[in-house]
């Protein structure tokens, strides 16, 4: 039982590049949340969706694009990478807006 | 707009002490509360939570309490352990954000041995 999983765990991107990172997670939650921390920001939600075939944009959704096909799988596209997209990336996971968050251990993602 | 607010960026404590977080919210419809505790290069991993309903939960060294006139939320580690030293964040979510979960900017511990 994984839990929550995310790859890659590090990325350097060039600015204007794309990337997808992924989430995947075994615990049959319906509820996934991508959320972005940076230095002294707290954690900022950027999508979540609350079961498959449904997303909705969090705080900060601008940049980022996200799908929900399955249950399992939730990643996160960047298509123009800026330098404001260099943050550590966290994907959560819950049975209901009324149960704690399950992260994932994060992606630190660097663009120059 | 910040609606969960952790003013002190961080605090330290003496080994078998108590620890005290403190935490503010603005949004009067929150109605579950929950700390998380953050080690360096891991993900937040949940600690204790508390409902609206209640003003006061307790697991083990770890009790949340719930002050809703004020708005405000904080944790007490008693006594304080070095293994306690991490970032911790308080987060909240309500019936009408749309399943969305509001953290703190985090206030980072040190336990001094």
């Amino acid at each position: 039982n994984a839990g929550v999983t995310q790859t890659p765990k590090f990325r350097i991107l060039k600015i204007g590049q794309s990337m997808t990172l992924q989430c995947t997670q075994d615990m049959n939650h319906n509820y996934m949340y991508w959320y972005r921390q940076d230095p002294g920001m707290g954690l900022k939600l950027i999508y979540y969706s609350v079961g498959a075939g449904i997303t909705d944009k969090g705080e900060v959704p601008n940049g980022y694009n996200v799908s929900r096909s399955t249950t399992e799988d939730f990643p996160l596209r960047l298509e123009l990478a800026a330098p404001s997209q260099t943050s550590v990336y966290f994907c959560a996971t819950t049975l209901d807006a009324n149960s704690p968050l399950h992260f994932g251990n994060g992606t630190r993602l660097t663009v120059t | 707009d910040q609606q969960v607010k952790q003013n002190s960026p961080s605090l330290s404590v003496q080994e078998g002490r108590i620890s005290i977080l403190n935490c503010d919210y603005t949004n009067s419809m929150f109605d579950y509360f929950l700390w998380y505790k953050k080690y360096p290069a891991e993900g937040p991993t949940f600690l204790i939570s508390i409902s609206s309903i209640k003003d006061k939960n307790e697991d083990g060294r770890f009790t949340v309490f719930l002050n809703k006139s004020a708005k405000h939320l904080s944790l007490h580690i008693v006594p304080s352990q070095p293994g306690d030293s991490a970032v911790y964040f308080c987060a909240a979510s309500a019936w009408n954000t749309g399943n969305q979960f509001y953290f703190g900017t985090g206030t980072s511990l040190t336990v001094i041995p």
